[in-house]
């Protein structure tokens, strides 16, 4: 069964500080991952898509990676703010003709403490 | 540039009621989805589209109706709520399935008693 599964659940980190999510997946065939923020009450806005043979890709502070033979993947928050507070989402797009299913992982929900 | 809204963003159904949920988006995107977020779970797939006039299910069809009448529009409609169908529904659109970005909406939240 195609799969994504993130780590941790819940975190809670300082201004100022880094951090790092985690996501695995077990979908096959791959087509492209992509990391969403939501913040509470809103819907998931798109932070990075990546495809097989991009290993990171920027967006601002936020810094994903992409590790397509070990089917991992990372989401780097550098000097993190008060507005990174959200629940960051991993996707993982099946690949194939026609329409592609998007496998959602339950997401880690971040909170920085001032 | 609105994106994509929703409305309504709160509603209360008794069980048996029925409701219409409306997407609407300004992108001139061709695919349209609805979508389902509950506790503890992703995001899951109700119905789709990929044009006007043409619908398709998605992981959790059943209970749910849609119409794509107008491209920019994506009604979500439930016939008879029921309790299980609580949830925060979200509307999304894209250029394109491949790979494209798809833009969320804000969300409605649904309590069915």
């Amino acid at each position: 069964k195609n799969q994504v599964e993130q780590s941790p659940q819940s975190l809670i980190i300082l201004e100022g500080k880094n951090c790092t999510l985690q996501c695995n997946y077990t979908v096959s065939p791959f087509s492209n991952l992509r990391w969403y923020k939501q913040d509470t009450g809103r819907g998931p806005v798109s932070l990075t898509i990546m495809t097989f043979s991009e290993n990171t890709k920027s967006n601002g502070r936020y810094t994903a990676t992409l590790d397509a033979d070990t089917k991992q993947s990372s989401l780097h928050i550098t000097a993190s703010q008060l507005s990174d507070s959200a629940s960051y989402i991993c996707v993982v797009s099946e690949g194939g003709t026609g329409f592609q299913k998007l496998v959602f992982g339950t997401g880690t929900r971040l909170l920085v403490s001032p | 540039n609105a994106g994509v809204t929703q409305t309504p963003k709160f509603r209360v159904l008794k069980t048996g009621q029925s409701m219409t949920l409306l997407c609407a988006q300004d992108m001139n995107h061709e695919y349209m989805y609805w979508y389902r977020q509950d506790p503890g779970m992703g995001l899951r797939l109700i119905h789709y589209s990929v044009g006007e006039g043409t619908t398709a299910k998605g992981e959790v069809p059943d209970g749910y109706n849609v119409s794509r009448l107008k491209k920019q529009n994506f009604l979500l409609g439930l016939e008879s709520a029921a309790p299980s169908q609580t949830s925060v529904y979200f509307c999304a659109s894209s250029y394109s399935a491949q790979g494209g970005t798809q833009y969320f909406g804000p969300g409605t939240r649904l309590l069915v008693l």
